[in-house]
């Protein structure tokens, strides 16, 4: 069975930039979280989908969005970037509602 | 204000010396607590579940035990190939959803 995918696993932006990180789940997972890694912060939740409705949300700023399409594919968004949104960004997938949850290998972008 | 923290924030092991991580976590409403490994540059990956005190979870030389305030992660005779950081996670129950708390992580050095 396929892992969580995420893309692009690198990229590299400029302050002012927007940009869009993609993942796809563990087929039948109709749940998908993200979360933003950096060394001072540890693991930030940004939001979770479950079958394309928000079920939940961090404490991001607006600039942080995404979206859920009905293949369970997540999207999230980050618009007017700062020099702070340099970070990991973790996409994960889970079963079930407390379920374990199974990470991608992350999307490392660094913002100039 | 559910808060989950981990000690220490760094060990540093000899090859087959034995030691305990400590995930505590002050939280209402636990519905389960996780622990993760991470590789540098990669995403977590689950190890185990624990939902009620008294329960423990042993995969190879990693043991993860449970109690109604905190979770062990005993790890006996280590090797090299342990060197990871270490998370532990909680499920909360919310009034529409539930939500996951992970700790700032343990990082574990194991030299040869």
């Amino acid at each position: 069975k396929a892992g969580v995918t995420q893309t692009p696993r690198y990229l590299i932006k400029t302050r002012g930039q927007q940009v869009t990180l993609s993942c796809s789940p563990i087929s039948g997972h109709r749940s998908v979280s993200w979360y933003q890694q950096t060394p001072g912060q540890g693991l930030q939740f940004l939001f979770e989908y479950f079958s394309e409705t928000q079920r939940n949300k961090g404490n991001f700023p607006g600039r942080f969005s995404g979206r859920q399409f009905s293949n369970s594919r997540s999207e999230m968004n980050v618009s007017t970037l700062e020099l702070g949104d340099s970070a990991l960004y973790l996409c994960a997938s889970r079963p079930r509602v407390n379920g374990e949850l199974f990470f991608g290998e992350g999307s490392r972008l660094t913002v100039l | 204000e559910d808060q989950v923290t981990q000690s220490p924030e760094a060990l540093r092991l000899q090859e087959g010396e034995s030691s305990s991580l400590n995930c505590s976590y002050t939280v209402s409403g636990l519905r389960g607590l996780f622990w993760y490994r991470q590789d540098p540059g990669k995403g977590p990956e689950f190890l185990f579940t624990l939902y009620s005190a008294g329960e423990e979870k042993e995969k190879e030389r990693l043991k993860a035990t449970l109690t109604k305030k905190e979770s062990f992660l005993h790890i006996t005779a280590p090797k090299p190939e342990d060197s990871a950081t270490y998370l532990c996670a909680v499920t909360i129950m919310k009034t529409s959803y539930d939500k996951v708390i992970f700790g700032p992580g343990t990082s574990l050095s194991v030299i040869p």
